[in-house]
């Protein structure tokens, strides 16, 4: 089955400052990929999908997405942080009737 | 309306005890998943059913028996209940040009 790693289990930026989110996958055919957004206490929201077209994906809330077929990566970005985008990220590989999460990153907002 | 409902939203319970999750949707999704996330966070899929099939078991304890009377309801049966089952349960329903739509989850509390 497919697999996901997100490397940083927590990440502490100031607000204004950018983000990256690492994700990186494992599958044989080309993925499925997601990242998705979980609040405390709260559901998941879907931030933005990779099907296939255009490597750079944009999504909700001003993040963006880029696959790198080449890396095996799907990293998450947004030029700007919020306090509000402090939550629990998730990148997650999709194939059919399957989908697997990575372990998630904490993002913490510094004021 | 909501895309993917699942009931009821908190339970809890004791050790021993047999109780169900509902769930839900009216995407006309043909596939339907539970997961488990755990209190560090893990999300871990549980089963997936494609139009009432059971496509994966994720070697799940048999205690748990998902049923999936029609393709847009998916609901999961739990068997004399432990400590260890303690989670928050999501049910998501999934359509390969739609992505996935998880529902708001089930916290479930054994004590």
């Amino acid at each position: 089955a497919q697999s996901v790693t997100q490397p940083d289990i927590h990440i502490t930026v100031s607000e204004g400052a950018s983000l990256e989110l690492r994700c990186n996958y494992s599958y044989g055919a080309t993925p499925y990929l997601f990242w998705y957004v979980q609040s405390p206490g709260q559901g998941l929201q879907l931030l933005l999908k990779y099907f296939s077209g255009d490597t750079l994906v944009q999504g909700i809330k001003g993040f963006e997405a880029e696959f790198k077929r080449s890396q095996s990566s799907f990293n998450l970005r947004k030029p700007s942080v919020h306090w509000s985008d402090a939550a629990e990220y998730f990148c997650a590989v999709g194939a059919e009737n399957d989908m697997r999460f990575g372990a998630g990153t904490r993002l913490t907002v510094k004021p | 309306d909501t895309a993917v409902s699942q009931t009821p939203k908190y339970l809890v319970t004791q050790m021993g005890n047999d109780k169900s999750i509902k769930c839900e949707q009216n995407l006309g999704h043909d596939t339907m998943y539970w997961y488990k996330q755990d209190s560090k966070k893990f999300l871990k899929i549980m089963f997936s059913y494609n139009n009432k099939e059971l496509i994966i078991n994720e070697t799940v304890p048999n205690r748990f028996s998902p049923k999936s009377p029609d393709k847009a309801h998916l609901n999961l049966h739990i068997n004399s209940l432990e400590l260890g089952d303690s989670a928050v349960y999501f049910c998501a329903s999934s359509q390969v040009q739609d992505g996935y739509t998880f529902g708001s989850g089930t916290r479930l509390t054994v004590v």
